[in-house]
């Protein structure tokens, strides 16, 4: 199974800044088919991007993705106050044994 | 509107049996991977189980032997058969679309919260 681990646990940046969060595999992810999901207290995820760096429907361009192999970023150029939330890496090389993230969160300095 | 919902969640003891329905509407669950996803309380996300489009199924090494993904064509409904739970299994439980085009879950639904206690 691959293990993916995001750092850092915990981030605290005000609106307007940039935030990078990453994730690292265990091994490489076979096809670069690494997702990140944003999850907001008491709702369910929603995807943000899918194959390492394509945005998903309706998520706007100052979420970008990149990376490839074993090593993932997931960027958000400038911070509206709706982007403090739980974000999750989660990649689907494997398939069908998937594995997520332990989560990265978000918080307002 | 292409929407999950999930029903079915409560308080049940250990050693219990629970099923979980996920009525899918705006697309055929039939026609999809569809997956369930569980989040234990303050914990972050663990996939659990997929049920592929050929009727091929796949779990999570710790519930295999112990939950069943199974759907029903004419309800548009997938389904989490769960027995011999323990407290471990306590979660908010979601269904979610696998898109195998994106290689993601897309479509979430709202989750509902599966107790295990005495």
């Amino acid at each position: 199974e691959i293990v993916l681990t995001q750092s850092p646990g915990t981030q605290s940046l005000s609106p307007g800044e940039r935030a990078t969060l990453s994730c690292r595999a265990s091994e490489s992810v076979g096809g670069n088919y690494l997702a990140w999901y944003q999850q907001k207290p008491g709702q369910a995820p929603r995807l943000l991007i899918y194959g390492a760096s394509s945005r998903a429907t309706g998520i706007p361009d100052r979420f970008s993705g990149s990376g490839s192999g074993t090593d993932f970023t997931l960027t958000i150029s400038r911070l509206e106050p709706e982007d403090f939330a739980v974000y999750y890496c989660h990649q689907y090389g494997s398939s069908p044994m998937y594995s997520f993230g332990q989560g990265a969160k978000l918080e307002i300095k | 509107e292409v929407q999950l919902v999930e029903t079915g969640g409560g308080l049940i003891q250990p050693g219990g049996s629970l099923r979980l329905s996920c009525a899918a509407s705006g697309f055929t669950v039939s026609s999809n991977y569809m997956s369930w996803v569980r989040q234990a309380p303050g914990k972050g996300l663990e996939w659990v189980s997929v049920l592929h489009t050929s009727g091929s199924t796949y779990y999570a090494d710790s519930v295999k032997g112990r939950f069943t993904i199974s759907r029903d064509n004419s309800k548009n409904t997938l389904y989490l058969q769960m027995s011999s739970l323990r407290a471990e299994d306590t979660a908010v439980y979601y269904c979610a679309r696998d898109n195998p085009s994106f290689k993601a879950f897309d479509i979430w639904g709202q989750g509902t919260m599966v107790t295990v206690s005495s």
